[in-house]
């Protein structure tokens, strides 16, 4: 079975710090595709990335990065400089390849307060 | 482009009561799925969709939970009868459909308090 694993519940930081976000996940998959995912205070989940498992460069999106690492398992997510709007609710998500199924296995979720 | 629409944002009933949720994919999304998110938790799968044929339903509790969609487009999934642990967003998504896994897109959910 498939498991998505944030260890860090909730993150303060200050404004213009760099902050980590972790994800460790399991499958037994060689074919899965992994996820990250914000939810601000208003509720709606706003798609960030996606990576498949045969691709572990890592990405950097303007003040976002993410770095896959398949020998730990993990796809960390690093925002630079963080400012007050990055405030929000963050997950990591796993999909699996198989038989159509598609649905997500979200893991529990990182809630980052970014401090003015 | 028109993102994911679900209707009504908030309900509140009381116990025993019945409940229904819509949903509107992004136009040309063949696949649609509804999540349920309880309070400090991450959303739970409950149903697929392919068109208008279910992929996977085993997580859906099918004493009270039902969902159709019947033109292949809009979906509605229904509660009947609620009960207090049902208190949580419930999530629409939808993706395009094919080989491999597909980015899913949300709608902005509905609240659901059963008091």
């Amino acid at each position: 079975a498939q498991k998505v694993t944030q260890a860090q519940t909730e993150i303060s930081v200050v404004e213009k710090e760099d902050v980590t976000l972790d994800c460790v996940y399991e499958t037994r998959d060689t074919t899965y595709y992994l996820f990250w995912y914000k939810q601000p205070p208003s509720g709606e989940l706003v798609f960030l990335i996606r990576r498949n498992s045969f691709d572990e460069q890592n990405e950097i999106s303007g003040r976002y990065s993410w770095n896959f690492q398949k020998s730990t398992s993990s796809f960390n997510f690093t925002i630079t400089a963080s400012q007050v709007v990055d405030s929000a609710v963050y997950f990591c998500a796993l999909s699996e390849e198989g038989e159509g199924r598609r649905a997500l296995t979200f893991g529990s979720g990182t809630r980052l307060q970014v401090q003015p | 482009e028109a993102g994911v629409a679900q209707s009504p944002r908030y309900k509140i009933i009381e116990k025993r009561q019945s409940v229904a949720f819509w949903c509107n994919p992004i136009s040309g999304h063949a696949t649609l799925y509804w999540y349920q998110q309880i309070l400090g938790q991450g959303p739970k799968l409950l149903i697929q969709f392919q068109n208008n044929g279910v992929v996977d339903d085993s997580q859906l509790p099918k004493d009270r939970f039902s969902a159709e969609r019947l033109k292949g487009v809009d979906s509605t999934l229904k509660i009947q009868p609620a009960k207090l642990e049902d208190s949580a967003v419930y999530l629409c998504a939808s993706s395009f459909s094919g080989q491999g896994a597909k980015t899913q897109y949300f709608g902005p959910g509905t609240r659901l308090l059963v008091l």
